[in-house]
């Protein structure tokens, strides 16, 4: 594909189920990164991931939020027990690799917790 | 700590020109970035500032000053489809993510 993919767009959960966001990069970028955007508001981070290191998970707002990145490629955020709070617009975003290199942002995807 | 400040909300007229401002305080830099987002679309690379000054690409231009902490998002000639949020990013350090602003919304009118 020509750009980064998310799926679902949008997804409607109950309070205390669990979901999982996906995330396919551009094709040869090493570098992912996923954001948290509320309403009218900036973009929040949530996990870094470059190549074979260690996550920066540094972002991640509680332990209930985990990342994953299998084979350098494709990436999966699981949220558990969603809470309202949790309602916001997931976004992922790639890079050729860490540094200096533009992210070029998917759709998102659309959460909200009912 | 880091921080990124920009203007909550602009208004413009259609065919003006608009600066965006963005300061930024952080423990180290390596670039700026400016991003444009539409309602509800992802946001889009517009420029990446590294040295001191003005870089132009067509009716947009960015601006630089290291020493300032500060940088500046200029649009000409104003068309309705620039309305949109400008987000101001910085890279503190080479290997590090990105410290993004809260956006600034602007609002073309005719």
């Amino acid at each position: 594909g020509a750009g980064v993919s998310q799926s679902p767009s949008n997804k409607v959960t109950e309070k205390g189920k669990d979901v999982e966001l996906r995330c396919d990069p551009i094709s040869g970028h090493t570098a992912l990164y996923w954001y948290r955007q509320s309403l009218g508001q900036g973009l929040e981070f949530l996990i870094y991931f470059q190549g074979n290191s260690a996550p920066d998970k540094s972002g991640l707002p509680s332990d209930r939020f985990s990342a994953e990145r299998t084979g350098g490629s494709v990436s999966t955020l699981t949220i558990q027990r969603t809470q309202q709070e949790d309602s916001a617009v997931y976004l992922c975003a790639s890079s050729a690799r860490e540094g200096v290199e533009t992210q070029y942002f998917g759709p998102g995807t659309r959460l909200l917790v009912l | 700590g880091q921080n990124i400040d920009q203007p909550t909300e602009m208004t413009a007229t259609e065919g003006a020109i608009v600066q965006i401002n963005c300061t930024y305080q952080t423990s180290g830099f390596n670039g700026l970035f400016w991003y444009q987002q539409h309602a509800g679309e992802a946001p889009t690379f517009l420029s990446y500032n590294v040295l001191d000054g003005l870089e132009e690409k067509g009716r947009f231009s960015s601006f630089l000053s290291r020493s300032k902490g500060y940088s500046y998002l200029l649009l000409k000639e104003l068309q309705m489809k620039d309305s949109a949020s400008y987000l101001c990013a910085v890279r503190p350090y080479s290997n590090y993510q990105l410290i993004w602003g809260a956006g600034t919304k602007l609002i073309i009118k005719p």
